[in-house]
């Protein structure tokens, strides 16, 4: 697979503060990309998506940014809940002979009460 | 909403067996499915991505005669590891493309313990 995905870097939060995950992507051509939130043992769940043509688009108390010049996406969640507590995942959409989602190495996120 | 299944979330099987994994889309066609494989604390691999009626397209170093992928019907696609061995126990996932907007959605996922 092209994910690389070895040791998940943690970010530490109080209830109530604002969370930023970054995200680093490798294919310059990629044009949709997607925030997942993975709970222990469960698939990930969709978070919130955009498109290369925006550099910012938000939801319900998320907001994801993306930098084109330096391939990198940020996900915003403002006033952390411990229900965020999750691992946290950047993926693209990649063109090849098809077109295929790839996972990016992911954070996991711990809410302090 | 449109919900993926996989089925079995969890199975248990003997060193050297076969097991299959299914995933189904219940309210869409699934034109595109794709299967992952996830070890504890680490990111979803990409394994293969399948087209319904053709053959799966697999990832650099991605077995394809030890896992096998039909995408027999526009609902269904299997995913079957072929003689197991404990370093194959793992969670997969698979996700499927379809409905309006083509959206990627994911299945729940199963974890395999090859014992």
């Amino acid at each position: 697979g092209e994910s690389v995905g070895l040791h998940l870097p943690t970010l530490s939060v109080q209830e109530g503060d604002n969370s930023i995950i970054n995200c680093a992507y490798s294919n310059s051509a990629s044009d949709y990309f997607i925030w997942y939130k993975q709970e222990s043992g469960k698939g990930p769940q969709f978070i919130i998506d955009i498109r290369s043509n925006m550099d910012k688009r938000q939801g319900q108390r998320v907001t994801v940014l993306l930098n084109k010049t330096v391939k990198h996406l940020s996900l915003q969640i403002a006033a952390t809940q411990p229900g965020d507590s999750a691992v946290y995942f950047c993926a693209e959409i990649v063109m090849d002979s098809s077109y295929k989602l790839i996972f990016g190495s992911g954070t996991r996120l711990l809410v302090r009460p | 909403g449109a919900v993926v299944s996989q089925h079995p979330s969890r199975v248990i099987c003997k060193s050297g067996t076969s097991v299959k994994i299914e995933c189904r889309s219940l309210d869409f066609q699934a034109t595109t499915m794709f299967w992952y494989r996830q070890f504890p604390k680490q990111s979803l691999m990409l394994m293969a991505t399948s087209n319904e009626g053709s053959k799966a397209t697999y990832e650099q170093g991605v077995e394809k005669d030890k896992f096998l992928i039909n995408h027999a019907s526009l609902t269904l696609s299997t995913l079957t590891v072929t003689s197991a061995h404990p370093e194959d126990s793992s969670f997969y996932i698979c996700s499927a493309s379809g409905g309006t907007g083509n959206t990627i959605y994911f299945g729940e996922g199963s974890w395999l313990t090859v014992v």
